[in-house]
């Protein structure tokens, strides 16, 4: 079974640009979760979306947006990028919203 | 609000000793409790989990966790640590309460077991 997949690996992107990254959730995996990870840092809560739609989100402007499609895939899109938007963006999915997520590999976003 | 402590940004182990990372939480109803690990530029693996019944939980790679309801902690242990033990491990909880909640993790704790 395939697990989580997250495109692209590596992201470099020029201040003001605007960036889209994906996340593939789990097969059957109706939550999908976005985290960043600054370096050397603990995960921040971006966005979670569940059913296709948008359930919660964590202490970011609102040039971080996503959406989830009818297939439960998700993309996070931020705009007006900025250097302190550098980080590994994980995405999470889960069978249950009780149950474990399982994460994907990342996307290692550089802002320069 | 819910939240999850990681009092120690560093633990320290000798190889074959036992480990313990620490892990206190805050709910407002009954927790479901996780740990997960975290290799240098790789995304988290799942390691155990809490939800009901036995206090004492088992999980993958031979780590084990125990929930203390009154202490509100979820400490992650292991018997005999590995060199290949050292990662960055992190705990987080999701609230019952409300039904629709997040997973909410701590600011995560660096293992680093020396031969």
């Amino acid at each position: 079974e395939a697990g989580v997949t997250q495109s692209p690996t590596h992201l470099i992107k020029t201040r003001g640009q605007q960036a889209t990254l994906r996340c593939s959730p789990i097969s059957g995996h109706t939550s999908v979760y976005w985290y960043q990870q600054a370096l050397g840092l603990g995960l921040q809560f971006l966005l979670w979306y569940d059913e296709g739609e948008e359930r919660n989100r964590g202490n970011f402007p609102p040039r971080f947006s996503g959406r989830q499609f009818p297939n439960y895939s998700s993309e996070l899109n931020v705009n007006a990028l900025e250097l302190e938007d550098s980080a590994l963006y994980l995405c999470a999915s889960s069978l249950a919203r009780d149950g474990e997520a399982f994460f994907g590999q990342g996307t290692r976003l550089t802002v320069v | 609000a819910q939240s999850v402590a990681q009092p120690e940004d560093q633990v320290n182990v000798a190889e074959g000793n036992p480990l313990t990372v620490k892990c206190t939480y805050s709910v407002s109803g009954n927790p479901y409790l996780f740990w997960y690990v975290q290799y240098p530029n790789r995304g988290l693996q799942f390691l155990l989990k809490y939800i009901t019944g036995d206090n004492l939980v088992k999980g993958s790679y031979g780590f084990e966790a125990e929930f203390n309801k009154s202490q509100t902690s979820f400490h992650l242990k292991k018997p005999s640590a590995l060199v290949s033990d050292s990662a960055l491990y992190f705990c987080a909880v999701r609230d019952r309460a409300g039904g629709y909640n997040k997973l909410i993790f701590g600011a995560g704790t660096r293992l680093a077991v020396h031969p």
